[in-house]
């Protein structure tokens, strides 16, 4: 079975400075899809990007980025130029591409990201 | 607008109670996602659904049922089988199969607080 791991439960960065969420996954599968998604304090699930596993270029969406290794099986997300609207818990999931279930995603722990002004 | 909603935000229960969350979504999607959310435990799936009148067990079904009779809605009943109701529950959709990412898109969520 997959599992997704978020190894720093809280971090902290200063507004306009860069931070980066560790994401590591456990797959024996080749092909699938993986996602950050933001948790703000009303709790509304937003997703923030998404990276397919057969695409060797790292997804990007204006200030937030990802570095996919998928050798390594990590999938860290990096925000710049980080803002007071940032401040939310940061989910990792992934996604089966084949399988009766492959539609279903499977959750990190999440990682609680505060932004200092 | 398209969306999910999910109602109601706040739900008081008393031990021993069953009760029914509900998700509606407008959005034409074929499959439909119950979660659960605790404190450090991230969100843990409880049913889904892949098309009307089908749906299956996810890794925390005990004590949870639901039901697929309309595309557009997947209610939730928390039994009183449930020993630990309170949490946190999210309802979410996703287009079919075919799509190329199949995001999955939340609901706001329910509040379920057992007294």
């Amino acid at each position: 079975a997959q599992t997704v791991t978020q190894s720093q439960p809280e971090m902290s960065v200063q507004e306009a400075e860069t931070v980066t969420l560790s994401c590591t996954y456990d797959t024996s599968e080749s092909d699938y899809y993986l996602f950050w998604y933001k948790q703000p304090p009303s709790r509304q699930m937003i997703l923030v990007i998404r990276q397919e596993a057969y695409k060797q270029q790292n997804a990007t969406e204006n200030r937030f980025s990802v570095n996919f290794q998928k050798a390594a099986k990590s999938f860290s997300l990096k925000i710049s130029d980080s803002q007071l609207g940032d401040a939310a818990m940061y989910f990792c999931a992934y996604r089966r591409l084949r399988g009766g279930s492959q539609g279903n995603l499977i959750f990190g722990k999440g990682t609680k990201l505060s932004v200092k002004p | 607008d398209g969306g999910i909603t999910q109602s109601p935000k706040y739900l008081f229960r008393k031990e021993g109670q069953n009760v029914t969350l509900s998700c509606e979504q407008n959005l034409n999607h074929d499959a439909m996602y119950w979660y659960r959310q605790d404190p450090g435990q991230g969100l843990r799936l409880i049913y889904y659904s892949q098309i009307v009148n089908d749906f299956q067990k996810g890794d925390i079904a005990e004590g949870y049922s639901v039901s697929r009779e309309k595309k557009e809605s997947f209610p939730l009943t928390v039994t009183s089988a449930q020993k630990n109701p309170t949490a946190f529950y999210l309802c979410a959709s996703s287009p079919a199969r075919a799509s190329s990412y199949n995001e999955q898109f939340f609901g706001p969520g329910t509040r379920l607080t057992v007294l």
